[in-house]
């Protein structure tokens, strides 16, 4: 069935360093595909997305690559910032119900100054 | 400012009572959903709802009820048969046609404990 793995945190970094969080999909097609970004106390809110093979998404200096062959949807961000600190959901569109989204787990990052 | 509205942000309950979480957007959007979090499992779907007076049950609808009378409010009642009630539930709304319609955006959560 539908379901999305992601790498299990916590995720512990230093400032500046190289974050990678891998999320691997399993779905009929090639569904439009999101990472959701949850600070401490709050909702979600969309970080950034791909729709198609080999599209890239980036925002706030994180960017993922929806890579068909490997069904993969990777978050990297080159250099990262305490106030990265916050749970990262990746996910995508089912497209049974129309604007389904299957959820990954979460994985959990702290960065240390 | 548009957004999600959800109420309350934190709420206890004794066992055998219902509750209802509250959730209203501003927003123009067709669709509304309820999730529920618990740690190490992510988002599971319980209700949505794609027009006025029409839901669909999620993944995990069983102990729950929805309403949508109205285009912005979708309420969620919490019943005394859902088993395991403590969660974090998040309301979402979304556009259905048109562009960014994958989007989801997101209320702040209600954190239900029941004691």
């Amino acid at each position: 069935g539908n379901s999305v793995t992601q790498m299990e945190g916590p995720v512990t970094l230093s400032e500046e360093a190289f974050l990678t969080i891998n999320c691997t999909y399993t779905a009929t097609g090639y569904p439009s595909l999101f990472w959701y970004v949850q600070y401490p106390g709050e909702g979600l809110q969309l970080l950034l997305k791909a729709t198609k093979a080999d599209d890239k998404g980036s925002n706030k200096g994180f960017e993922a690559t929806y890579r068909k062959e490997t069904t993969s949807f990777h978050l990297e961000k080159g250099s990262v910032q305490v106030s990265d600190s916050a749970v990262y959901f990746c996910a995508f569109e089912s497209g049974e119900y129309g604007n389904k989204l299957v959820f990954g787990a979460g994985t959990i990052l702290r960065v240390k100054s | 400012d548009g957004g999600i509205t959800q109420s309350p942000k934190y709420l206890f309950r004794k066992e055998g009572q219902n509750v209802t979480l509250s959730c209203e957007q501003n927003l123009n959007h067709d669709a509304m959903y309820w999730y529920r979090q618990d740690p190490g499992q992510g988002l599971r779907l319980i209700y949505y709802s794609q027009i006025v007076n029409d839901f669909q049950k999620g993944d995990i609808a069983e102990g729950y009820s929805v309403s949508r009378e109205k285009k912005e409010s979708f309420p969620l009642t919490v019943t005394s048969a859902q088993k395991n009630p403590t969660a974090f539930y998040l309301c979402a709304s979304s556009r259905l046609a048109g562009a960014n319609t994958g989007e989801l955006f997101f209320g702040e959560g209600s954190r239900l404990t029941v004691l």
